[in-house]
């Protein structure tokens, strides 16, 4: 069984970057999409970005300038820098994988960004 | 501003049947049939429901159904029953220059 975990800080102070890790387990990395989602409170789902196994990215344009999402394969884990945060930022970030939709997701973590 | 509009609220009765909607507003959306719906009960994870326009993954209720046409999908429920009250969500592939993109999602309330 296939099962994603996000993990990172909690709060995070305006203009530092937000780093969260996603490890998966029960399933290899290779194969599929790995996306990073987020919800604002109260608010509707935001494509953040994937990276696909064979290496490659795609970052929604609103926040390509401040992402990176990279992949370490030995530890199946794939992360998220988010870099600048401002209060917009603040929001329930989701990992997931993508088999042809967004078929696996994990629990999320709730982001603040705060002083 | 999502390329996807939904709308905001439907509702609907025990046993009726309730349809949402999920219009492409530019071409670069409408054009594929990578389309999946997602339920989300407050506070809970999204749940995939509907992918590849109709197909349904395993496990999910064969009440949901979805269609698409032009650059229309729609996501039918069936038999509403109470615990189907939650937020729905459209998705889409696009040929812009973001990939993925959503609806603004719907509220569904059971009468």
């Amino acid at each position: 069984q296939v099962q994603l975990q996000e993990s990172g800080p909690g709060l995070v102070k305006p203009s530092e970057t937000l780093s969260l890790t996603c490890t998966v387990s029960g399933d290899s990395i290779s194969g599929y999409y790995w996306s990073w989602l987020r919800q604002s409170p109260g608010k509707g789902l935001e494509w953040i970005g994937f990276f696909y196994y064979s290496g490659s990215t795609n970052y929604n344009p609103s926040l390509k300038s401040r992402l990176t999402i990279s992949v370490d394969t030995s530890k199946s884990q794939f992360s998220l820098k988010l870099s600048s945060v401002t209060a917009a930022d603040t929001a329930l970030y989701y990992c997931a994988r993508e088999n042809r939709a967004f078929d696996i997701w994990g629990q999320g973590t709730m982001v603040i960004v705060s002083s | 501003q999502s390329a996807l509009t939904q709308p905001a609220s439907v509702s609907g009765s025990p046993g009726q049947s309730i349809t949402i909607s999920c219009t492409a507003t530019s071409s670069d959306a409408g054009g594929y049939n990578y389309v999946s719906w997602y339920q989300q009960h407050p506070g809970k994870v999204p749940k995939l429901l509907i992918y590849d326009v109709s197909n349904r993954p395993s496990g999910v209720s064969s009440r949901f159904s979805g269609s698409k046409s032009g650059n229309t999908a729609s996501l039918t429920i069936s038999g509403l029953q109470a615990d189907d009250e939650a937020d729905y969500f459209c998705n889409s592939y696009t040929s812009s220059s973001t990939p993925r993109v959503f609806g603004g999602g719907t509220k569904l309330t059971v009468l």
